[in-house]
């Protein structure tokens, strides 16, 4: 069964810093990768996606993410914050052929001005 | 274009009563999935419809809880006898009905709170 581990519940930021959210996944087949992220009493908004291809994947509002099959790791960063990227990120990943997303448990990015 | 909506936003209901979320998802959208979100527990996958198809209930925690899907759009979930650990926020999302890969779009999500 897949599942997936954001290590980091909560994660500080000084403004135009850069960042790295940190996800690790375990599955035994291929596997399609996502980041969602939650503004405050807001839904779930895609960031970006890894299907295939390029490892490096690039989403809105500059985030981007890198597919490392061998660490099974899909880190997001972004190098330079901004207020307005507070906000809940959660990494989820589904099984090839499966059609359930299986999410971690989140990261609370908090910018400090 | 108009998102997924669901009602209500929020809903306060006392143990032992039943409770029905709503879900409308995006005009056209044939797959339609509901989600679980409790404080500390992420996000859980409750059950899947796709189409005419069978749903893949494997998500759904008890045999309290179900879900029916009407015409192939709006979707209900309910919550039978309802108890204080069902209290989350209920996320509906769903996507076009063609390559799996294709991006779910969620809903705001009702809070549910059984006291």
């Amino acid at each position: 069964a897949q599942s997936v581990t954001q290590l980091d519940s909560q994660v500080p930021v000084f403004e135009e810093a850069p960042v790295e959210l940190r996800c690790n996944y375990s599955s035994s087949v291929s596997v399609y990768l996502f980041w969602y992220v939650q503004y405050p009493n807001q839904g779930l908004q895609l960031l970006l996606k890894y299907l295939s291809g390029s490892t490096l994947v690039k989403g809105i509002n500059g985030f981007e993410a890198e597919f490392n099959k061998s660490q099974t790791s899909f880190h997001l960063r972004k190098p330079s914050v901004h207020i307005s990227d507070t906000a809940e990120y959660f990494c989820a990943v589904s099984e090839k052929g499966n059609e359930k997303l299986t999410f971690g448990t989140g990261t609370r990015l908090t910018i400090i001005p | 274009g108009a998102g997924v909506s669901q009602s209500p936003s929020n809903k306060v209901t006392e143990k032992g009563k039943d409770v029905e979320l709503r879900c409308d998802p995006i005009s056209g959208h044939t797959a339609l999935y509901w989600y679980r979100q409790s404080l500390g527990q992420g996000l859980e996958f409750l059950i899947y419809f796709q189409g005419n198809s069978a749903p893949d209930k494997s998500g759904l925690p008890s045999d309290r809880f179900s879900a029916e899907r009407t015409g192939g759009s709006v979707s209900t979930l309910t919550i039978q006898r309802t108890q204080q650990e069902d209290s989350a926020v209920y996320l509906c999302a769903s996507r076009t009905g063609g390559a799996r890969t294709d991006t779910q779009y969620f809903g705001p999500g009702t809070r549910l709170t059984v006291l």
